[in-house]
């Protein structure tokens, strides 16, 4: 079992719609939470990160944080097709920084 | 806004050969973080430096080498290549130190294919 879980998707919504993205984490040790964004071919792109418990906003972007279930999530409002990519959740451990990721999920956006 | 730039950005090497992969921190960043993508696959770690010292060492081949110098530049040295360090190379770095909470900034990655 991997230390960070995603579905794989991939995850297909109409544009304008949310889209809701999962992480389940196993370290409860996990400090910092991050999602990347990443096109094919190309690097991760830095689009969220939270520390505490509850929602965070940036734009179109929320970022929901759960340690008590070692859930993290990222909700994309008014969803466009050029936000179709792979979306990397990455954590943080204590007392380390390297960071571990997911296999990413792959959202759709069709028009 | 300046970013992580990487060098080369594609490399073609024979098995066994020896490859040396260049990344060039965000300005003021002292810290540099090296990750491996294999196709599909996502980014692992491999190493890490903070203030030319390495800091976090993770799935890295005794095969390969890394270091930070005096400019926080950094080199990834990969010496007896196999056809499975087939990958894309990505540098990553950020600003303060080792810590849990650093947000990470990627470059655009090197592309290394093993012959």
């Amino acid at each position: 079992q991997k230390e960070v879980e995603q579905n794989s998707g991939p995850l297909s919504v109409p544009e304008g719609a949310i889209a809701s993205l999962n992480c389940t984490y196993s370290d409860r040790g996990s400090q910092s939470f991050f999602w990347y964004r990443q096109y094919s071919g190309k690097s991760p792109e830095l689009i969220m990160f939270i520390y505490s418990n509850g929602d965070k906003e940036d734009g179109r972007f929320t970022a929901q944080l759960n340690k008590a279930s070692q859930y993290v999530s990222l909700l994309i409002r008014d969803s466009q097709p050029s936000d179709s990519a792979t979306y990397l959740c990455a954590v943080n451990r204590d007392q380390t920084d390297k960071l571990i990721f997911g296999t990413g999920t792959r959202l759709q956006v069709f028009p | 806004a300046a970013g992580v730039i990487q060098s080369p950005r594609h490399l073609i090497k024979e098995k066994r050969e020896t490859a040396t992969l260049k990344c060039y921190p965000i300005p003021r960043h002292d810290t540099v973080y090296w990750y491996q993508q294999g196709p599909g696959q996502d980014p692992q770690f491999l190493i890490s430096f903070y203030e030319k010292m390495q800091s976090d060492k993770g799935s890295i081949p005794d095969r390969f080498s890394a270091q930070q110098f005096s400019d926080y530049h950094s080199e990834l040295n990969m010496s007896s290549l196999e056809l499975g360090d087939s990958a894309l190379y990505f540098c990553a770095s950020s600003l303060g130190g080792t810590s849990s909470y650093n947000e990470q900034f990627f470059g655009p990655g090197t592309r290394l294919t093993v012959l």
